[in-house]
């Protein structure tokens, strides 16, 4: 079974804080993504890796970056926190080639901005 | 652009009836379709993939080109379905990619 797992489940910050959101995958994944989801809008990509050290933007990327120096390990770093970041952050994993699109989620961290 | 409409962002219905979550796409090409499940405090998971075929949980998805459609269906719920179903697709070359819709929550009733 494959494992993804959040370091938090829930968080709570004071804005301007940088904030870590970690996530660790035992299944040897290339891929790596972080989401946040939030009511009404669905999962909006943030960032994903496909392979160490590297990084590409999702659909919004602002105030947020991405860290990937282990291929099981991929960060997510909220530098000056802001309640508008107040939200579910969704990690999720999936292997490279043909079944690239099956993506396994973690269980979320739910942070809080205050 | 590629985008995923999910017309509903609710929908009720009582235990043993038809239902039917409604999937429309956006896409020039030949994508993947997919319909993934949230169960309350549970995680995000795979239901189905269109290529698959298969029949999950007696859910079926069938990709219809001409109407860029891929509803997402069920003969009888069950209250177990009670969910947050979200529709994704995969284009080719994508890198493991997912374009996903705001998301539907059935809620079934006794």
């Amino acid at each position: 079974d494959v494992k993804v797992t959040q370091s938090s489940r829930y968080l709570v910050k004071r804005t301007g804080e940088k904030v870590f959101l970690e996530c660790v995958q035992d299944m040897d994944h290339e891929n790596m993504f972080w989401y946040r989801q939030d009511p009404g809008l669905g999962l909006r990509l943030i960032y994903f890796s496909y392979d160490v050290k590297m990084k590409e933007k999702g659909d919004i990327p602002e105030g947020y970056s991405v860290s990937r120096e282990k291929k099981e390990r991929f960060s997510l770093i909220l530098e000056s926190a802001s309640t508008n970041q107040t939200s579910m952050y969704l990690c999720a994993s999936s292997s490279g080639g043909a079944l690239a699109d099956t993506q396994y989620f973690g269980p979320g961290t739910r942070l809080t901005v205050l | 652009a590629q985008r995923v409409t999910q017309p509903e962002k609710l929908l009720s219905v009582f235990k043993g009836a038809p239902v039917e979550l409604k999937c429309n796409y956006s896409y020039s090409g030949s994508p993947e379709l997919f319909w993934y499940v949230q169960y309350s405090r549970q995680r995000l998971q795979l239901l189905l993939r269109h290529i698959s075929r298969e029949s999950i949980k007696g859910f079926t998805a069938d990709l219809n080109k001409g109407e860029t459609s891929f509803h997402l269906k069920k003969p009888f719920a069950q209250e177990e379905d009670s969910a947050m179903y979200y529709c994704a697709l995969s284009g080719r070359g994508s890198q493991g990619n997912l374009i996903f819709g705001k998301g539907t929550k059935l809620s079934v009733k006794p």
